[in-house]
């Protein structure tokens, strides 16, 4: 009974350095979502899916790419980080109601 | 886009007390949900509310669908210390798609014993 796991946990980059985020969930969840976490902004969208082989781009998706190869796994991806991206990450799924999020990545890019 | 506008931004009460907070939207949800997210953790669903003037408790907490779908409450009775955390609300508009949830910005919980 995990739930959704997230990995890693914690990570610094480089500015300009590239990095995959990792979620997998196991409730067979067919909604997944991605979101950045800052003071004082509440959490904003970066991209979701809506089943496998699906995504689409949410409200703050500039910098970030994603990829839907199996249900279980949604990959976020940065190409090349900048200090703008310095946030706590948290990965989401959903089959119709609430949410189940996972424990967060918390990235700082210097 | 849908904005959620979340208040208090943050409250520092004594153990014991009751508090409130509330959200408002710009436009008519027909979901409502309430979050806690405790420090190093990703937010937990509290209530979820689904029909206009639901009123639901989950222990110490009882939260409201406002009647104008537009707005949701969050009452919880009696604080205690482990009630500290931050709290979201989050709502769906019927047209969303993908399930997709609209946060407000949290309400950052304080319990001094």
């Amino acid at each position: 009974n995990a739930g959704v796991t997230q990995t890693p946990k914690f990570r610094v980059l480089k500015t300009g350095q590239s990095m995959t985020l990792l979620c997998a969930q196991d409730m067979n969840h067919e909604y997944m979502y991605w979101y950045r976490q800052d003071p004082g902004m509440g959490l904003r969208l970066i991209h979701y899916s809506v089943g496998e082989g699906t995504t689409a781009k949410g409200e703050v998706p500039d910098g970030y790419n994603v990829s839907r190869l199996k249900k279980q796994n949604f990959l976020l991806g940065l190409e090349s980080a900048a200090p703008s991206q310095t946030s706590v990450y948290f990965c989401a799924s959903s089959q119709i109601l609430g949410y189940t999020f996972g424990s967060g990545t918390r990235l700082t890019v210097v | 886009g849908q904005q959620l506008n979340q208040s208090p931004q943050s409250m520092f009460i004594q153990e014991g007390e009751d508090v409130s907070m509330n959200c408002t939207s710009s436009s008519i949800f027909n979901t409502w949900l309430w979050y806690k997210q405790d420090p190093g953790e990703g937010p937990v669903l509290l209530i979820a509310l689904y029909k206009a003037g639901e009123l639901t408790s989950n222990g110490r907490l009882t939260a409201q669908f406002g009647i104008t779908r537009k707005d949701s409450f969050l009452n919880i009775s009696a604080s205690i210390p482990s009630d500290v955390g931050i709290y979201f609300c989050a709502g769906r508009a019927r047209e969303t798609s993908g399930s997709r949830l609209t946060f407000g910005e949290g309400t950052q919980l304080t319990v001094n014993p």
